[in-house]
């Protein structure tokens, strides 16, 4: 059963750093290509970052482009999000997701997301 | 980035109707669009890929059609369980951005 399970969400002051897991089972996790989509409390879907499967390619929202990081360890079977330069905009439910495939670019499995919350 | 425009942005029925649910991006993506569906307190989950293909274990009242920059997410008959959010997403480009989501509630 694939599984995807977030992890390292809280309260966080502007300007703070966080760093995000999400841990997989259940599928051969350096076959897939990686995303992170987050949700502000009452809004839509939004989304972040995506990593290829060797983690040397990655993609990023302008609005955390240069703030968070997406980054793999295959080893491990663990997805991560660094978030730097926090801001109170960045509150939301983080999901991870895996990307089906390259060519239809569908998010098949969802974590139950981790919340992030900024503020002093 | 490629802006995608849903609508409505809520909807009122009731169970039985069959329902339509539209999705139009701001520039051609071929068929790289997909729906999810997300209730309160869940993740979302993926209902349509490519456009029209049924995700393995969604069922058959749930389809898509359209290419280009319009799509459209239909419900048949619609079930108790269907009342939630759904989400449109291209995935032609990064940013795979997203709808801004149609509430589907109870009439």
């Amino acid at each position: 059963e694939v599984q995807l399970v977030e992890s390292g969400g809280g309260l966080v002051q502007p300007g703070g750093s966080l760093r995000l897991s999400c841990a997989a089972s259940g599928f051969t996790f350096n076959n897939y290509w990686m995303h992170w989509v987050r949700q502000a409390p009452g809004r839509g879907l939004v989304w972040v970052s995506r990593i290829n499967s060797d983690g040397s390619s990655t993609t990023y929202a302008d609005s955390v482009k240069g703030r968070f990081t997406i980054s793999r360890d295959n080893a491990k079977n663990t997805l991560f999000l660094q978030m730097n330069s926090l801001r109170a905009e960045d509150t939301a439910v983080y999901y991870c997701a895996r990307d089906y495939d390259f060519w239809t670019g569908h998010l098949d499995y969802w974590g139950q997301g981790t919340l992030v919350t900024v503020s002093s | 980035d490629i802006q995608m425009t849903q609508s409505p942005s809520s909807l009122s029925a009731s169970v039985g109707d069959r329902v339509t649910i539209t999705c139009r991006a701001s520039q051609s993506i071929s068929t790289y669009l997909n729906w999810y569906q997300q209730k309160p307190g869940k993740a979302p989950k993926v209902l349509i890929y490519a456009a029209s293909s049924l995700r393995s274990g969604v069922p058959s009242r749930f389809s898509g059609s359209g290419s280009g920059t319009d799509f459209t997410l239909t419900i048949s008959t619609l079930q108790p369980e269907d009342f939630a959010t759904y989400y449109c997403q291209q995935s032609y480009s990064t940013p795979f951005t997203f709808g801004q989501g149609t509430k589907l509630e109870i009439k």
